[in-house]
């Protein structure tokens, strides 16, 4: 069974830092996984979709990195700013279904 | 704007009295989710639906009930068999684009239950 885990479940930084948040899954066989941004409150918002074949994905500051064969994956934020506090989400879509399996989230605070 | 619409933002219900919720998108998307969210939890599968007149119960479809008479369209009914309905909800699409199936999702709706 498809299991997902992030560490840490909450993290606190200084404005500026460039900080890395984990995503861990129990079975190689995915589709691809999906980052995602969550506001307090709000619906889900994707960040980067990082295909089964690929190693990496990266937009503005946000680069995804993906190893299946350890079961891991990294959201690296660059510069963070306090506008990136937030909780943020991964999931994974298993081969050969329609689910998705999401983690509990890394609660990110970037104090100013 | 394509995106996923959610009515509405809050609603209050008593206890014993069915509610329906309300998904649309305007995204042409096959599949359609519902999830709930809890404090602390992670996002948790109610009911999913691959294509109209379609759906699969997920992790926790008890209490739930959902149809899909129209591609665009998935409301989910909460009943008074949920034991514990107060929480918010999620719904969301997918499509396969290039091999990737990329999900997106509505604003929510938190529903409260005295």
């Amino acid at each position: 069974k498809q299991e997902v885990t992030q560490i840490p479940a909450a993290l606190s930084v200084p404005e500026g830092e460039n900080l890395v948040l984990n995503c861990s899954f129990t079975d190689s066989a995915i589709y691809n996984l999906q980052w995602f941004r969550q506001d307090p409150g709000k619906g889900l918002t994707s960040l980067l979709l990082i295909q089964s074949s690929q190693r990496e994905q990266t937009s503005g500051r946000l680069n995804a990195s993906l190893d299946k064969s350890s079961g891991r994956s990294t959201l690296y934020i660059a510069a963070s700013q306090p506008g990136d506090s937030a909780t943020y989400l991964c999931a994974v879509h298993p081969s050969g279904t329609y689910k998705y399996i999401f983690g509990t989230g890394t609660r990110l605070k970037v104090l100013a | 704007d394509g995106g996923i619409t959610q009515s509405p933002k809050y609603l209050f219900r008593k206890e014993g009295q069915n509610v329906t919720l309300s998904c649309e998108q305007n995204l042409n998307h096959d599949a359609m989710y519902w999830y709930r969210q809890d404090p602390g939890q992670g996002l948790r599968l109610i009911y999913y639906s691959q294509i109209v007149n379609d759906f699969q119960k997920g992790d926790i479809a008890e209490g739930y009930s959902v149809s899909r008479e129209k591609k665009e369209s998935f409301p989910l009914t909460v009943t008074s068999a949920q034991k514990n309905p107060t929480a918010f909800y999620l719904c969301a699409s997918s499509t396969r684009d290039r091999g990737a199936y990329e999900q997106y999702f509505g604003p929510g709706t938190r529903l409260t239950v005295t």
